[in-house]
């Protein structure tokens, strides 16, 4: 398997623009996740979906972010407008359901800067 | 709500052991983990540890976890300079309705390693 896929690997844009993060998980996870990692901040869980229902969204920082999984191997981060202080990188982690530790695979990240 | 703590810097010597500390704040948690992430890539898991175990060895890797102090240590013997990475601790919360719960990370240890 080719692991966790992000497409684009860098991302820089204009206050003001919508940008399209994605991710397609490892084929037949469950589960989704999406973190932003910022040197003040660390990193920070914005929203999982398992199975492609949204299950805790009280990460993502306010409305001009959204996030789709419209079906197993597909979603989206969705920021619009964008603003400076979105500048972060963005990961997108993917893992199996069940009993046990479960681990969580993460992508290679989404370098987003925002000027 | 919960809460993870680590250094955020740790120098050592090639050869050396390195020890790297966590403190956590969720008593209920099942599992908690090591990340390491390498410069430009996301985080991959290192090792884990049950919460009814107090110590797990893994080749150059020992895990301790005292529960009572809600304590977490990751030590590596014989560090190399391939060792060099930020190491996150991260404790899995519980899951809303029986979905499996997130990781609450802490903000990283950074470690560098001197030849």
């Amino acid at each position: 398997d080719a692991g966790v896929i992000q497409s684009p690997r860098h991302e820089v844009t204009e206050m003001g623009q919508e940008v399209t993060l994605r991710c397609k998980p490892i084929s037949g996870h469950d589960y989704l996740f999406w973190y932003r990692q910022t040197m003040m901040r660390g990193l920070e869980l914005l929203i999982y979906f398992n199975n492609n229902v949204p299950i805790d969204d009280s990460g993502m920082p306010e409305d001009r972010f959204s996030a789709k999984m419209p079906n197993a191997s597909f979603s989206t981060l969705k920021i619009q407008p964008s603003e400076p202080r979105d500048s972060a990188v963005y990961f997108c982690a993917s893992s199996l359901a069940g009993v046990g530790y479960n681990e969580q695979f993460f992508g290679p990240g989404t370098r987003l800067t925002v000027l | 709500g919960e809460d993870v703590e680590q250094s955020l810097f740790l120098s050592v010597r090639e050869g050396d052991s390195s020890v790297i500390n966590c403190t956590y704040t969720d008593s209920s948690s099942t599992y908690l983990y090591w990340y390491k992430q390498e410069p430009g890539a996301g985080l991959q898991l290192l090792t884990y540890i049950f919460s009814n175990m107090d110590m797990k060895q893994d080749q150059r890797l020992t895990v301790l976890l005292n529960k009572k102090d809600k304590h977490l240590s990751l030590r590596i013997a014989d560090t190399q300079t391939g060792d060099s990475a930020i190491y996150f601790c991260a404790e899995r919360t519980k899951g809303y309705g029986g979905s499996q719960g997130n990781l609450i990370f802490g903000k990283g240890t950074k470690l560098s390693v001197k030849p």
